[in-house]
């Protein structure tokens, strides 16, 4: 079974400051793939980064960025130069190899101060 | 906007009832995915349909089915409904059968209220 630990629940950062959210996961898999999802007040599920458990390198998409560190098997999201409208919920997911569907952890909500 | 499209957005409907949620896939992906959230579950996987078989079952209730329709498009079917059935209803898609690299985009969801 697949698990996924967010332990923070809820997050206040200044606007344009960086901030780091957490994820820790626990799989026994050998090929996985993470994923990071954001949803505003709307409720829409917003796609962020994908980061494979074989990929070399850490992923990054524009001010997003994934540190992955696979021995201590966290994925912990970083957002650089933080908006106010990054204000949102953020999933962390897991989606073993072989399997189809996502594990999501309880989320963490982010607010954004100005 | 990720390209699923799910409809409607809102439902409101009373116990006991029936009601169709409906999803198309993104323009290529031949995977559609069903998820439940509600504030006591989180976020939980129902089902998924790959070129119209099914071919992963999650925590779906046996009132709850679905079925993909050769255009790729989705429906997923709550009868005799419950208060806790109330939640928002997402519907995914990825290209392939897992996720392999494969990115998984989800609609916009549809809320549905039970009374």
């Amino acid at each position: 079974a697949q698990k996924i630990t967010q332990t923070q629940p809820g997050m206040f950062v200044q606007e344009k400051e960086a901030v780091t959210l957490d994820c820790t996961y626990d799989t026994s898999d050998p090929s996985y793939g993470l994923f990071w999802y954001k949803q505003p007040s709307s409720g829409e599920m917003i796609f962020l980064i994908y980061q494979g458990s074989y990929d070399q390198q850490n992923a990054t998409e524009g001010r997003y960025s994934l540190n992955f560190q696979k021995a201590r098997k966290s994925a912990n999201l970083v957002i650089s130069a933080s908006q106010l409208g990054d204000s949102a919920m953020y999933f962390c997911a897991i989606a073993p190899q072989g399997a189809q569907k996502l594990v999501f952890g309880q989320g963490t909500r982010l607010t954004i101060n100005p | 906007d990720s390209g699923v499209t799910q409809t409607p957005k809102h439902l409101i409907t009373a116990t006991g009832q029936r009601v169709t949620l409906r999803c198309s896939p993104r323009s290529g992906d031949l995977s559609v995915y069903w998820y439940q959230q509600s504030l006591d579950q989180g976020l939980q996987f129902l089902i998924q349909y790959y070129n119209g078989e099914e071919r992963a079952k999650g925590n779906i209730l046996e009132r709850f089915s679905a079925q993909q329709f050769p255009d790729l498009h989705s429906e997923l079917n709550l009868s005799s409904l419950e208060l806790g059935d109330s939640a928002l209803y997402f519907c995914a898609s990825s290209v392939g059968t897992t996720h392999a690299g494969n990115t998984i985009y989800f609609g916009e969801g549809s809320w549905l209220t039970v009374v």
